[in-house]
């Protein structure tokens, strides 16, 4: 079956912009967490979304947005972008976390913020 | 809160040879996962090994094994006959509630 998927998988912005995410999980996931990976701070959380509704959330400033569909998809937005934003941004999908805790990882999108 | 600690932030093993990587998490507790993740060059994290916290068998898959020490909270993966595939970085997480914390990781180079 095929794995998780994220677009675009790299990304160039500029200081001030915004920019979306997006994250297709495994079909039947319904659990999709992003984190973040920076060579200074390693993987952080972000936050984590379960059938349309956020359970989980990471200690990142309100720039920091997300969503699911209702087929699961999520999307991540970062708005008024930083320098210090740029990083490796990696989805996760899983069944659920409580029935099934194995997490399924994407290659990630690598945002660079100029 | 519950951190990850990984001690060894490089590690070189020759080919076919074993490598043990070290991982100690603190946490308040009782049940939980904990797992070991790879993630090779291609930046793609591949989980490698899981562990329930309340089984004491260690869990072991193929050539990769752990060793849990729950009393210690301490979760070593062991890698017997290393192969060129196994260079990447390893990360050991915590899993509690419906989020992965992780250490810092370890570069783990195979060497032919």
């Amino acid at each position: 079956k095929a794995g998780v998927t994220q677009t675009p998988r790299y990304l160039i912005k500029t200081r001030g912009q915004q920019v979306t995410l997006s994250c297709s999980p495994i079909s039947g996931h319904r659990s999709v967490s992003w984190y973040q990976q920076t060579p200074g701070q390693g993987l952080q959380f972000l936050f984590e979304y379960f059938s349309e509704t956020q359970r989980n959330k990471g200690n990142f400033p309100g720039r920091f947005s997300g969503r699911q569909f209702s087929n699961s998809r999520s999307e991540m937005n970062v708005s008024t972008l930083e320098l210090g934003d740029s990083a490796l941004y990696l989805c996760a999908s899983s069944l659920d976390w409580g029935a099934d805790p194995e997490a399924f990882f994407g290659q990630g999108t690598r945002l660079t913020v100029v | 809160a519950q951190t990850v600690t990984q001690s060894q932030p490089e590690m070189s093993v020759q080919e076919a040879e074993t490598v043990t990587l070290s991982c100690t998490y603190d946490t308040s507790e009782n049940n939980y996962y904990l797992f070991w993740y790879k993630q090779p060059p291609s930046r793609q994290m591949i989980l490698v090994i899981r562990q329930e916290a309340y089984k004491q068998q260690n869990a072991t898959e193929n050539r990769f094994s752990v060793n849990f020490q729950k009393a210690a909270k301490s979760f070593s993966l062991k890698i017997s006959d290393s192969q060129l595939g196994d260079t990447a970085m390893y990360f050991c997480a915590f899993m509690r509630g419906n989020k992965l914390v992780f250490g810092a990781g370890t570069i783990l180079r195979v060497k032919s």
